[in-house]
Order: structure tokens, then sequence, then C-alpha cells
């Protein structure tokens, strides 16, 4: 079965630095797509960004960037400069494309902190 | 354009009265998708519908729970007799189609159940 696990409960930043999110993954299938999603105070999922596993290239949306280590089946996010604006709850997804359609595997999230 | 809404956002209920949670998804949207997240935790997958048809409720907890998408865009998730544990955010998103496509997510409701 496929799995996600975000071994950091909580992390916290200096406004301005980069922080990293880990992410680990389990799956025995060959094609998959890896996401990372931010949850705010207000309940909205709102979509980072994106990585198929037979991208060669790492993702980058911005100020993010996704570390993707296939062989280590490792999918961290990088935010880089952070902002005041990033404290949120972090969700780490993988999809289950098994029944033609991407049901997303969720991890259980890592809360961010950025202190000014 | 308009993103995914969902109504009520919040919802209170007394054990054992039914509910109805509503999502409308962004027009076009073929996919439509319903997780549940309990406090504290990630999304669960609950059920999935392409167009009218749901192809997967494989996640619904119970036979309490029941989706439905009659005309292909607007979907209800109904939750009867409601328990203590049915307590959560009940999040929606839709997808364009392809198995590549990212899910947008509407607010959720959180339904808390007295």
């Amino acid at each position: 079965a496929q799995k996600i696990t975000q071994t950091q409960p909580g992390m916290f930043v200096q406004e301005k630095e980069a922080v990293t999110l880990d992410c680990t993954y389990d799956t025995s299938d060959q094609s998959y797509g890896l996401f990372w999603y931010k949850q705010p105070s207000s309940g909205e999922m709102i979509f980072l960004i994106y990585q198929g596993s037979y991208d060669e290239q790492n993702a980058t949306e911005g100020r993010y960037s996704l570390n993707f280590q296939k062989a280590r089946k490792s999918a961290n996010l990088v935010i880089s400069a952070s902002q005041l604006g990033d404290s949120a709850m972090y969700f780490c997804a993988m999809s289950d494309n098994s029944g033609g359609y991407n049901k997303l595997i969720f991890g259980a999230g890592t809360r961010l902190a950025v202190h000014p | 354009g308009a993103g995914v809404s969902q109504s009520p956002r919040y919802k209170v209920a007394k054990r054992g009265q039914d509910v109805a949670l509503r999502c409308d998804p962004i027009s076009g949207h073929v996919s439509l998708f319903w997780y549940q997240q309990a406090l504290g935790q990630g999304p669960e997958f609950l059920t999935y519908f392409q167009n009218e048809a749901q192809l997967d409720k494989s996640g619904l907890p119970s036979d309490r729970f029941f989706a439905e998408r009659p005309e292909g865009s607007v979907s209800t998730l109904k939750i009867q007799r409601t328990q203590q544990e049915d307590s959560a955010v009940y999040l929606c998103a839709s997808s364009p189609a392809s198995v590549t496509d990212t899910q947008y997510f509407g607010p959720g409701t959180r339904l808390t159940v007295l």
C-alpha cells in the first residue's frame, strides 16, 4: 500500500531564510505523482507544486522547489526566502493512479512557523 | 475564475441528526473527490466521481455516508444519523480530467457533532 511519511510535526524558520520540509513515500508503482499543499488556518488546501515520477528535473514554482530523490523515495519541499505568510500546515501527498484517476494519499503534515 | 466552493462552512449537529454538505466544483471539471480531515491529521479519501458516475466509494467509513453528483457538477455528501466520530473537516476537490491533473480544493466544511 502507498504511504506518505512526514517526520517533522513542527518547524520554525526565521523570515527571509530557507527551510526544507521532509517527505518520504512508499509505493510499488512505477508511475506516480507527488504534490505539496499548503493549508493556512482558514482551512483551504492550496496547491504548491507537483513532481511526476518520470520527471528528471526537480520541479520549481517561484519560491518553492521540490527536491526529488527517487532512489531514496523522498520529495522534500524547499521554501526559499520565507515570508510571514508562509506560516501554515504543509502536506505532502502522492497520487494513487491504480484506478485510472489520481486519488491522493496525504501525510500527517508539518506545521511551519515563520518568525520575524 | 471561480474556485471550488463548499457550503456550509461550519455545521453543528446533534448526534443522530442527518446532515448534507454541498460542493460546487470548478466549472467543467470532470473529476470530483471528497476527503475527510480529522483534527491534526492529513485528509483521507472518501469517494470519487467522474462526471455523474461514482467510480470509487471505498473510503466511505460506513453505510451512513452517501454521496451523489446527479448532473455531473454539484455534489452532495450526506451523513445519516451522525455520530461524534464524524466530527471532522470535509474537503471537496475537483480536477479537469486526466490522472496527472492537479486537484483544486474548496475551503471545507467543518462538522461538529455534539
